[in-house]
């Protein structure tokens, strides 16, 4: 079985500071991660995912994500946050690389950001 | 990105009564769509997987016979609460991946149940 740690589930981090967003998981099967943004009032969107190759992964608005094997973690980076990056977001586990595989979702974590 | 719609984004209830919930995926065809389940400051928890043309498969623990989800088209996937009750208030959200999707999900916004 699959399963998702998210261990904090709220985050308030000043403007233009660095933030880190933490997920561990564990897998006894090939892991496939992703990483869910969710604005309010919107869906999920897909912010990054770690299929295979390099272990680090970035987004196209400045989030990256490093897959560490040994520590079994997924933790989400960002070296400046904007206002607009106010949002839940979500870690998610797959053992399958295709879309049609079910996702394994961490219970969230609410990132503030203060100006 | 692909685009899914959910229908209704909120709707009230009585208690004892059923409620359909729609999923659309808008410009491609979703051969599965999954339904989750999640409730205030909780995760998404996975309730049942549908392929086109195809019986759903429900997680552990999820009542088929309440939970009612029939694929009857590539881009339409419904989901129908039977009899609900207080305790199946929720947030209700779909999620469709398919033909020229490859490795990812595309979901939809969520839709609010409230029971009375």
């Amino acid at each position: 079985a699959q399963s998702v740690t998210q261990l904090d589930s709220q985050v308030p981090v000043f403007e233009e500071a660095p933030v880190e967003l933490r997920c561990n998981y564990s897998s006894s099967v090939s892991v496939y991660l992703f990483w869910y943004v969710q604005y309010p009032n919107q869906g999920l969107q897909l912010l990054l995912k770690y299929l295979s190759g390099s272990t680090l992964v970035e987004s196209i608005n400045g989030f990256e994500a490093e897959f560490n094997k040994s520590q079994t973690s997924f933790h989400l980076r960002k070296p400046s946050v904007h206002i607009s990056d106010t949002a839940e977001y979500f870690c998610a586990v797959s053992d399958g690389d295709f879309g049609n595989e079910k996702l394994t979702f961490g219970t969230g974590t609410r990132l503030t950001i203060i100006p | 990105g692909a685009v899914v719609s959910q229908h209704p984004s909120r709707v009230i209830c009585k208690s004892g009564t059923s409620v359909k919930i729609e999923c659309r995926s808008l410009d491609f065809q979703a051969t599965t769509m999954f339904w989750y389940r999640q409730f205030p400051k909780q995760s998404l928890m996975l309730m049942a997987t549908s392929n086109e043309g195809s019986k759903a498969t429900y997680e552990q623990g999820v009542e088929k016979d309440k939970f009612l989800i029939n694929h009857a088209s590539l881009t339409l996937s419904t989901l129908t609460v039977t009899s609900a009750h207080p305790e199946d208030s929720s947030f209700y959200i779909c999620s469709a991946a398919g033909l020229g999707t490859s490795d990812e999900q595309f979901f939809g916004p969520g839709t609010r149940l409230t029971v009375l």
